[in-house]
Formats: C-alpha cells, sequence, structure tokens
C-alpha cells in the first residue's frame, strides 16, 4: 500500500519565493528521507530524517517531521530555477520495503 | 568516487523478449535495490539485495527477477515483456541497507518495449 503521500501534486512559484511540500505516511517508520530528480534523471538524496528527530537542515533545506501525525514537510527557501524538479518523499522502516510517494513537481519561474 | 552506474541507459525490446539490466554500485555498498518508475504508478520497490541474499521484494510477478553478484554488482531480469514493462528502471545502492541510510542512485534504464 502506498505510504508516502505527497502534497501538492504540483507547485508553482517565482524565484526567490520559498516552497513547502507536504508528506504523510501510514504506518510507524524508521526514517524519512527527501530525493529530488531532474526530468527523467536518477533521484539524488535531499536529506534523511529519523524517526526521533523533529526538524533538519541542510542549507537551504529544513525538513520537520511530526511522527504524530505522521506527516513531514519539506521547505525550500530562496527558491532559484535550478530547484526546478520532481520531489519525493520516501518511507525506510525495518524489514520493509522502501516506499515512495507520487512526488510534487516544482516549477521556479525566473 | 565513482558513482552508481547503469547500463544500457536505453533500449528497446519488443513483447515477448528477456531483458537484463546492470547496476555497479558505489564502492563498498553492500545494498543494491532496484524500481520501476512509469508515469501512472511513479517509483515502485521491485527488490533488495544485500550482500548476495534478496531481502526484500516488492509487489511484481515472477517475470521480474534478479540477483547479486560477490563484488555487489546487481542485475536484473525481465522475461515475457509486456506492453506495461516500459519503464525507467533506477537502481540504488546504499551502505548499510535501505531501511536506515540514504539512496544513491543511478540515472536509470530507460526500457521501451514495442
Amino acid at each position: 500500500s502506498q505510504q508516502g503521500e505527497e502534497d501538492p501534486q504540483a507547485l508553482s512559484i517565482q524565484e526567490g519565493e520559498n516552497a513547502t511540500m507536504n508528506c504523510s505516511y501510514k504506518t510507524s517508520i524508521n526514517n524519512l528521507q527527501w530525493y529530488r530528480q531532474n526530468s527523467g534523471r536518477g533521484l539524488v538524496h535531499l536529506i534523511l530524517i529519523r524517526s526521533n528527530e523533529r526538524e533538519k537542515h541542510s542549507g537551504r533545506l529544513r525538513v520537520t517531521l511530526d511522527t504524530s501525525k505522521k506527516s513531514s514537510s519539506l521547505l525550500i527557501t530562496a527558491s532559484r530555477a535550478a530547484d526546478t524538479a520532481s520531489y519525493f518523499c520516501a518511507t525506510a522502516s525495518y524489514g520493509q520495503n522502501f516506499v515512495f510517494g507520487p512526488g510534487t513537481r516544482l516549477s521556479v519561474l525566473p | 568516487k565513482a558513482g552508481v552506474t547503469q547500463t544500457p541507459r536505453y533500449l528497446i525490446k519488443t513483447r515477448g523478449q528477456q531483458v537484463t539490466l546492470s547496476c555497479s554500485p558505489i564502492s563498498g555498498h553492500r545494498s543494491v535495490s532496484w524500481y520501476q518508475q512509469t508515469p501512472g504508478q511513479g517509483l515502485q520497490f521491485l527488490f533488495e539485495y544485500f550482500s548476495e541474499t534478496q531481502r526484500n521484494k516488492g509487489n511484481f510477478p515472477g517475470r521480474f527477477s534478479g540477483r547479486q553478484f560477490s563484488n555487489s554488482r546487481s542485475e536484473m531480469n525481465v522475461s515475457t515483456l509486456e506492453l506495461g514493462d516500459s519503464a525507467l528502471y533506477l537502481c540504488a545502492s546504499s551502505l548499510v541497507g535501505l531501511d536506515t541510510g540514504e539512496l544513491f542512485f543511478g540515472e536509470g534504464s530507460r526500457l521501451t518495449v514495442l
């Protein structure tokens, strides 16, 4: 069954604005990860947050995790045209399959 | 450090044929996992190999199989190809396994079935 579900499906913003994407999941997890994919390419790992962490930063990225609500959010600050891509959350649990959400397609307009 | 290498990058097959895709993980990584990506179904987990043993398998028919060699290189095979098997097949390697560590992806093998 689908674990991670991103919201919104598509997001269009101007350069310099912030972009927020949300991810919800259904079962308990060991960690949650965010990946970026440029059109037709492989995925690039952005950030991993463990189930006992609530917030993590990496450069212009900020990820939060709320295990009580089974949700996570990815914030990209001061977006750039190069941030245009699809963003996926993925959940990992011991002994379980690694499950990706359907992704959020982000367009950053110059 | 070399990244994950997938070959071939593009291939075209006809229905009923079989295909073998190859994945060379990052040196030292023992976990290799495979994913199918299609516009309709998104990214779906196929299987994971760790030290030559299949640890997890997704919900795919038996036509999809894989293996891992002692040098951690992995292959996946799809037999009796169907039109619906057209997809981007992605391989990822991980140092400790996909339930605890980050994944490093290759650029994928794009399969078209005619």
